[in-house]
């Protein structure tokens, strides 16, 4: 059984402070992370996909990093706005076309 | 391009009705997924094709439920008899056949079994 797990499960941020979450996945048989943001009453959007050891992606404020061999991906966002507020979810894939998905990270900016 | 299309967007069903959802994935796509999200599981998938062939079932909860994929533009996903457990949003995705396979989202159908 392939076990994702994001912590924290959910988040309370000031808007304005930047944060950071994290998502954990098996290090072995490693093809792909992929990080997807979800709105309230909408669907998942992907944001990134990452593949190499190292691999550090940005998209305006937002931007992540991988780190394949302990198996944890961290998720940055700098100066949290109120659009940001939605569940983030990542996903660990072993080369076919299958997605593990965790649970997310449900982040909640305070004006 | 349209994106996932899936109907219906909402569907209110009492227990022991036949329930069918359908989706029609990107054009040139050739994998489609069907996830379904509860409070308790997250988002959890329930089976997925690749070039129309179920590859992968193992989440299909039981027996009541079924899926098929007749031709690459549209597979429908059916509940029968259905439970007010199976209320759900339940997604349809599909991805290109080129690395990394990064899945497109369908909006969801909101099922609600009485």
């Amino acid at each position: 059984i392939l076990n994702v797990e994001q912590s924290p499960q959910s988040l309370h941020v000031q808007e304005g402070d930047s944060t950071n979450f994290t998502c954990s996945f098996p290090s072995s048989n490693f093809y792909a992370l992929h990080w997807y943001r979800w709105e309230t009453a909408k669907s998942p959007e992907a944001l990134f996909v990452m593949t190499l050891n190292g691999d550090e992606k940005k998209k305006g404020r937002i931007s992540a990093t991988l780190n394949t061999k302990e198996g944890y991906s961290y998720l940055y966002i700098k100066g949290s706005q109120p659009e940001d507020s939605a569940t983030y979810l990542c996903a660990f894939s072993r080369g076919a076309q299958k997605l593990v998905f965790g649970q997310g990270t449900r982040l909640t900016i305070n004006p | 391009d349209a994106g996932v299309i899936q109907s219906p967007r909402h569907e209110v069903t009492e227990m022991g009705q036949e329930v069918t959802l359908r989706c029609k994935p990107i054009s040139g796509h050739n994998s489609l997924f069907w996830y379904r999200q509860t409070m308790m599981r997250g988002l959890e998938l329930l089976i997925y094709f690749n070039n129309n062939v179920p590859i992968d079932d193992s989440g299909m909860p039981e027996d009541r439920f079924s899926a098929k994929m007749p031709n690459a533009s549209f597979s429908t996903l059916k509940i029968q008899p259905s439970e007010p457990r199976d209320s759900a949003v339940y997604f349809c995705a599909s991805s290109a056949p080129k690395l990394p396979y990064e899945q497109y989202f369908g909006p969801g159908t909101r099922l609600t079994v009485t």
